[in-house]
């Protein structure tokens, strides 16, 4: 069965602080996605990581992908209140597009 | 560009009742079509997903269906609503796996089962 870990499950930074969320996964794919939710919203499409070694970056925020090690982390680079929300990664659940997610990580950035 | 439409945004209904909810996409042709839940406080659920008119596949067995009469729409159904079918459903188009690209959620629904 596919296995989409992620941790923390809940983060509390200071604004400012640095952090990194990291998503274990037990599958071979070579693709991962990452989404943000804001409370009772949809999820916004943040990364595509598409092969061993990706990095991408927007903003304060950057990730990358460990296809070796099926390790994906989330970096947070000086924290803003506007980053609160819940982060998922997900992985390729087969040959038909669907994504297996990760439980998400609530991330609270308090002032 | 593509957009996904899905309505209603929130539902109440009462247990033993009917349920239709409804996912159109524009911009696109032949999409793949997705249904996802999420329960209060908890992860993604891949319900049904569909790579054609017609063609729905299902990854949870219980009293919801799904089908897709048209290219670019994609309807979840129940006959009778559970308890248990509470949550916050999302419908979701992809273009095919290989084009590497992510699933693009709807605004969802979100329903309370009474």
């Amino acid at each position: 069965e596919l296995k989409v870990e992620q941790n923390p499950l809940f983060l509390s930074m200071q604004e400012g602080k640095n952090y990194t969320i990291y998503c274990n996964y037990s599958t071979t794919s070579d693709r991962l996605y990452w989404y943000r939710q804001d409370p009772g919203k949809s999820l916004e499409s943040l990364f595509v990581l598409l092969s061993n070694g990706a990095v991408k970056q927007e903003g304060r925020l950057m990730a990358s992908l460990d296809t070796k090690a099926r390790l994906s982390t989330l970096h947070i680079t000086a924290a803003v209140h506007d980053l609160s929300a819940t982060y998922f990664c997900a992985v390729d659940g087969g040959s038909q597009g669907n994504l297996i997610f990760g439980k998400g990580t609530k991330l609270s950035v308090k002032p | 560009s593509q957009t996904i439409h899905q309505w209603p945004a929130t539902l109440v209904q009462p247990v033993g009742s009917p349920l239709s909810l409804e996912c159109t996409v524009e911009g696109t042709s032949n999409p793949n079509l997705y249904w996802y839940r999420q329960a209060a406080g908890r992860g993604l659920q891949l319900l049904f997903y569909s790579v054609g008119i017609g063609q729905i596949s299902s990854e949870v067995p219980q009293n919801l269906s799904a089908s897709r009469p048209q290219d670019r729409q994609f309807i979840l159904s129940s006959k009778k609503l559970l308890l248990s079918d509470s949550g916050f459903y999302l419908c979701a188009w992809s273009r095919l796996a290989r084009e590497n690209s992510p699933l693009h959620f709807g605004n969802g629904t979100r329903l309370t089962v009474t």
